[in-house]
């Protein structure tokens, strides 16, 4: 199994532009999580998918943030606008039981 | 709620040396442990988990974790630590058998000198 799938790896983006963070989980499974790692805050949950339904957005910072998971095979995490304090490394994980399995994560930087 | 401390940012160990890195948590119920570690620039990396049974869990790379009840800790363990086991520890706690309650700690620093 290929793991976890995140594209892109790294993104540099100005001020104010769309980003698409793309994630794709182990096949069969289940749940689909989205995290944030900064230094100042470490690592945040974000939102979380069970059976593609959002069952926890609570960790979504603002109305800037959203995120869509159409099929069991894909998720994406969307900011628009961006700005500069969304630099971050955002990380996508994916579980079966009780086990989550992390991406490499997207290295997201805002000028 | 649960939560999860690791109170220590940085521990420094010699090589060759036994580490610990410490682990405490709160949460309702019966607990579901983990440990994590992460590389620079990677993601992170399961490492082994508590669910029940054995109080003494093995896992990855050597490491193993002990789960005590009643002082709410399951610390990190390693016999002899290598240089390469450098990076960033995490622990992590949930109550739900489904994972989806994830909390996790805010990271120890582990640096092997040679």
């Amino acid at each position: 199994d290929a793991g976890v799938i995140q594209s892109p790896r790294h993104e540099v983006t100005e001020m104010g532009q769309e980003v698409t963070l793309r994630c794709k989980p182990i096949s069969g499974h289940n749940s689909l999580f989205w995290y944030r790692q900064t230094m100042m805050r470490g690592l945040e949950l974000l939102i979380y998918f069970n059976n593609n339904v959002p069952i926890d957005d609570s960790g979504m910072p603002e109305d800037r943030f959203s995120a869509k998971m159409p099929n069991a095979s894909f998720s994406t995490l969307k900011i628009q606008p961006s700005e500069p304090r969304d630099s971050a490394v955002y990380f996508c994980a994916s579980s079966l039981s009780q086990t989550q399995y992390f991406g490499p994560g997207t290295r997201l930087l805002v000028l | 709620a649960q939560s999860v401390a690791q109170p220590e940012d940085q521990v420094n160990v010699a090589e060759g040396n036994p580490l610990t890195v410490k682990c405490t948590y709160s949460v309702s119920g019966n607990p579901y442990l983990f440990w994590y570690v992460q590389y620079p620039n990677r993601g992170l990396q399961f490492l082994l988990k508590y669910i029940t049974g054995d109080n003494l869990v093995k896992g990855s790379y050597g490491f193993e974790a002990e789960f005590n009840k009643s002082q709410t800790s399951f610390h990190l363990k390693k016999p002899s630590a290598l240089v390469s086991d450098s990076a960033l520890y995490f622990c992590a706690v949930t109550p739900d058998n489904y994972g989806q309650n994830f909390v996790f700690g805010p990271g120890t620093r582990l640096s092997v000198l040679p």
